[in-house]
């Protein structure tokens, strides 16, 4: 059974391009979570979503960002006009249900770069 | 404003010893808190978690107490191995709603010498 797939693992963009990361849940899985990591930081919540519909997304930016999980095919973080604080690994993680005492199951991450 | 903290960057331990890595929270709202352990350029792995209306869960090595009146909790791993050397996260949850992101701390690098 495979895990999170995140991809691509590494991504440099220069300012002002897009970025466009891809994670693929665990079989099964219809949650996903996307959550970034600064250098020398905790992760961060960024958004959680459901098939089609996005729960929560308190923690995006509200500017430039956006994130889809459609019904068919991996969730999408988008980043319009990258900057170079947009630096970070940005990770994925699923979970079977919504049920608050369920296990969030994570990727490998995608370490984004903006030169 | 960090709601969860790890206070230790860093812990050392001789291998076969007891690892006793802690947490401490601000938010009283928190009604689950999770363990995660981390390796260089991979994702985050979960560990072992405890509901706050338990004070201690063990899972094999692992066991993780909670005092919420301190608004602590800690994980103590024994014996420790070379293997568990990594970052070691404690993340929480406010149970409210469709909430349901998690609040982690900076986490604590432990290395685990043979």
């Amino acid at each position: 059974n495979a895990g999170v797939m995140q991809n691509p693992r590494h991504l440099v963009r220069r300012r002002g391009q897009e970025a466009r990361l891809r994670c693929s849940p665990m079989k099964g899985h219809s949650h996903v979570y996307w959550y970034r990591q600064l250098p020398e930081e905790g992760l961060k919540f960024m958004v959680y979503l459901q098939k089609e519909n996005i729960i929560d997304e308190s923690g995006m930016p509200k500017e430039r960002f956006s994130a889809e999980f459609p019904k068919e095919g991996p969730s999408i973080l988008r980043i319009q006009q990258v900057v170079r604080g947009d630096s970070a690994a940005y990770f994925c993680a699923s979970s079977l249900s919504g049920h608050p005492g369920d296990t969030q199951y994570f990727g490998p991450g995608t370490r984004l770069t903006v030169l | 404003d960090q709601q969860v903290k790890q206070n230790s960057p860093s812990l050392s331990v001789q291998e076969g010893r007891i690892s006793i890595l802690n947490c401490d929270y601000t938010n009283s709202m928190f009604d689950y808190f999770l363990w995660y352990k981390k390796y260089p350029a991979e994702g985050p792995t979960f560990l072992i978690s405890i509901s706050s209306i338990k004070d201690k869960n063990e899972d094999g090595r692992f066991t993780v107490f909670l005092n919420k009146s301190a608004k602590h909790l800690s994980l103590h791993i024994v014996p420790s191995q070379p293997g568990d050397s990594a970052v070691y996260f404690c993340a929480a949850r406010v149970n409210a709603g469709n909430n349901r992101k998690l609040i982690w701390g900076l986490g604590t690098s432990l290395a685990v010498n043979p």
